[in-house]
């Protein structure tokens, strides 16, 4: 059981390249979330998905992209990367159960920067 | 648009004092609030979570207040450990929606 999982780990990217993160969970949780967290600040909510087939905006939705493949994986995607997105980012997958709440479980980010 | 950046604010302990880490909230429609913690370079590991119709809930070492009236969340630590130098954050939801919105976030610096 491995969690959440991302990749790549570590990216550089050119100002106006393209890329996308990939992240997958294998715990059968159907809500998914993408956050990006700059140097010495909170996190902040860029998409997520409720349910394989849906997707929303959260807070810092400009300049990304998203698909939920299928219930395991949710893709981040930089149209054309730009230095202002330089950050790590966090996918992230939210159990539901009267038990245990809504526990989100994070993987451990991708550190992407873009010149 | 890109917002202004500010630094963490950080609260400093003696080791073996009790701390205590305060969040606001802005939504008064979130009925579920949740502390995480994160370590240098690893993703915010859960710590414990509280529903709108409660006022406390305790963990172990860990307690979660919670006030309504003021929009106002804290997290108490006992016995501080320097294993709790981190920074922690508050989230908040709404039943009625999936989203899940961090607060600002707090570092908590132990002195041995």
């Amino acid at each position: 059981n491995a969690g959440v999982t991302q990749t790549p780990k570590f990216q550089v990217l050119k100002t106006g390249q393209s890329m996308t993160l990939q992240c997958a969970q294998d715990m059968n949780h159907n809500s998914m979330y993408w956050y990006r967290q700059d140097p010495g600040m909170g996190l902040r909510l860029i998409y997520y998905s409720a349910s394989e087939g849906t997707t929303d905006k959260g807070e810092v939705p400009n300049g990304y992209n998203v698909s939920r493949l299928n219930k395991r994986e949710f893709s981040l995607r930089l149209e054309s990367a730009a230095p202002s997105q330089t950050s790590v980012y966090f996918c992230a997958s939210k159990e539901q159960s009267r038990r245990r709440g809504n526990t989100i479980y994070f993987g451990e980010g991708s550190w992407l920067t873009v010149v | 648009g890109e917002s202004v950046g500010l630094h963490l604010p950080t609260l400093s302990v003696q080791e073996g004092d009790n701390s205590i880490i305060n969040c606001a909230y802005s939504n008064s429609a979130s009925d579920y609030f949740i502390w995480y913690k994160q370590e240098s370079g690893k993703g915010p590991q859960f710590i414990i979570d509280i529903r709108s119709n409660m006022d406390k809930r305790q963990g172990q070492r860990v307690t979660v207040l919670l006030n309504k009236t003021v929009k106002h969340l804290s997290l108490q630590i006992a016995a501080t450990q320097p294993g709790d130098s981190a920074v922690y954050f508050c989230a908040e939801k709404e039943t009625s929606y999936d989203k899940v919105i961090f607060g600002p976030g707090t570092s908590l610096s132990v002195i041995p």
